[in-house]
């Protein structure tokens, strides 16, 4: 296991919802990353928190924010559901420091199911 | 833009044999290459990255990979498969801090 932790596991929203998803992160990492994972497709970067500030978007709407607190663990919410949000949202924990790129460490990641 | 091919829905091969799990890229500048494996109903668990050096990189429960820079390759393979190693596997390139990830690659191992 990685040390990243996320709640909640499971999660049923009703479209036109907002939903809050949470992210610890492994001991001594002061990084997150957050990725949609949509059934039978590869993880994709949603954004990225380094000193409670983002540091990093992929290609999502500003309906996605997050949140990074002063112990490094992290929120990701999401407003104004739609179908297409249905998926597993993974967080990842790494540490930044000179000379990256950095290992990500994933966590079990939280299945998200808009209806 | 970055990206990461992986040409291989599924790879099928028998305990014992050797596996190979194919990954082509694509970069502006040096690339960072990872790969990933992922079980049923968990996260991602890094396997192996290679940044620079030795193109043959080893991660993981017996794992390792090739870097070819003339090919765009970074195949992920072991010497000798074992049914546990059934999974879903990912290569990703990091760029920017950012993972991108390929659209995975579904081993069975038989028995």
């Amino acid at each position: 296991e990685t040390g990243v932790t996320q709640s909640p596991t499971h999660l049923i929203k009703t479209r036109g919802q907002q939903v809050t998803l949470r992210c610890s992160s492994q001991s001594g990492h002061n990084t997150v990353s957050w990725y949609q994972q949509a059934l039978g497709q590869g993880p994709q970067f949603i954004f990225q928190y380094y000193r409670e500030e983002e540091n990093g978007r992929g290609n999502f709407p500003p309906r996605f924010s997050g949140l990074q607190f002063p112990n490094y663990s992290s929120e990701l919410n999401v407003n104004a559901l739609e179908l297409d949000d249905s998926a597993l949202y993974l967080c990842a924990s790494s540490l930044r420091r000179v000379g990256g790129p950095w290992e990500q460490y994933f966590g079990p990641g939280t299945r998200l199911t808009v209806t | 833009a970055q990206s990461v091919a992986q040409p291989e829905d599924q790879v099928n091969v028998a305990e014992g044999n050797p596996l190979t799990v194919k990954c082509t890229y694509s970069v502006s500048g040096n690339p960072y290459l990872f790969w990933y494996v992922q079980y049923p109903n968990r996260g991602l668990q890094f396997l192996l990255k290679y940044i620079t050096g030795d193109n043959l990189v080893k991660g993981s429960y017996g794992f390792e990979a090739e870097f070819n820079k003339s090919q765009t390759s970074f195949h992920l393979k072991k010497p000798s498969a074992l049914v546990s190693d059934s999974a879903l596997y990912f290569c990703a390139v990091n760029y920017g801090n950012m993972l991108t990830f390929g659209g995975g690659t579904r081993l069975m191992v038989k028995p």
